[in-house]
């Protein structure tokens, strides 16, 4: 089976644009995670999606946003994009749902200029 | 609130033990997980210990819960260079990780 799967890998943008990231689960899995991964705080959850819905939600401001689509796959939207927005951004896949059962992505790294 | 702490590096020579600590406030989770994260790569689960358990092995791992100090930690037998790479504590059922520790392992 493939692994979870994210695009683009690398990405640049200015401040003040938006971005799209993009998560494909592991097929069959219908719930997807996202996280914020930066050194200074560490690993921190924006949300999870399961069968379209979102479901949990971390602390993060409405800039944050995200989706899911009728095949599983996801989209995080960062609009008005600031500097301290640079990090890694991770998606998990998980089959049920909830947070015991999680496979990552390899991450998009994002770079905020 | 909730927090964990690791110390952000860790340097050994091949083929002794590495062992990674984790200090955490909260005792009430189910499950305590170590993840290890290697570079360009996701997180990937290593193993995890149930929160009644004091000790779990699994080849050349260890994992051991002081719930009384609040302290969790991980042993690498024979560590290999293989085995560079970040290393996260977590409580999944509390979405939380800690800051990683940064294993580097030296012939």
């Amino acid at each position: 089976k493939a692994g979870v799967t994210q695009t683009p890998r690398y990405l640049i943008k200015t401040r003040g644009q938006q971005v799209t990231l993009s998560c494909s689960p592991i097929s069959g899995h219908r719930s997807v995670s996202w996280y914020q991964q930066t050194p200074g705080q560490g690993l921190q959850f924006l949300f999870e999606y399961f069968s379209e819905t979102q479901r949990n939600k971390g602390n993060f401001p409405g800039r944050f946003s995200g989706r899911q689509f009728s095949n599983s796959r996801s989209e995080m939207n960062v609009s008005t994009l600031e500097l301290g927005d640079s990090a890694l951004y991770l998606c998990a896949s998980s089959p049920s749902g909830g947070f015991y059962e999680q496979y990552f992505g390899p991450g998009t790294r994002l770079t905020v200029t | 609130g909730e927090d964990v702490e690791q110390s952000l590096f860790l340097s050994v020579r091949e083929g002794d033990s590495s062992v990674i600590n984790c200090t955490y406030t909260d005792s009430s989770s189910t499950y305590l997980y170590w993840y290890k994260q290697e570079p360009g790569a996701g997180l990937q689960l290593l193993t995890y210990i149930f929160s009644n358990m004091d000790m779990k092995q699994d080849q050349r791992l260890t994992v051991l819960l002081n719930k009384k100090d609040k302290h969790l930690s991980l042993r690498i037998a024979d560590t290999q260079t293989g085995d560079s790479a970040i290393y996260f504590c977590a409580y999944p059922d509390k979405l939380i990780f800690g800051t990683g520790t940064r294993l580097q392992v030296f012939p």
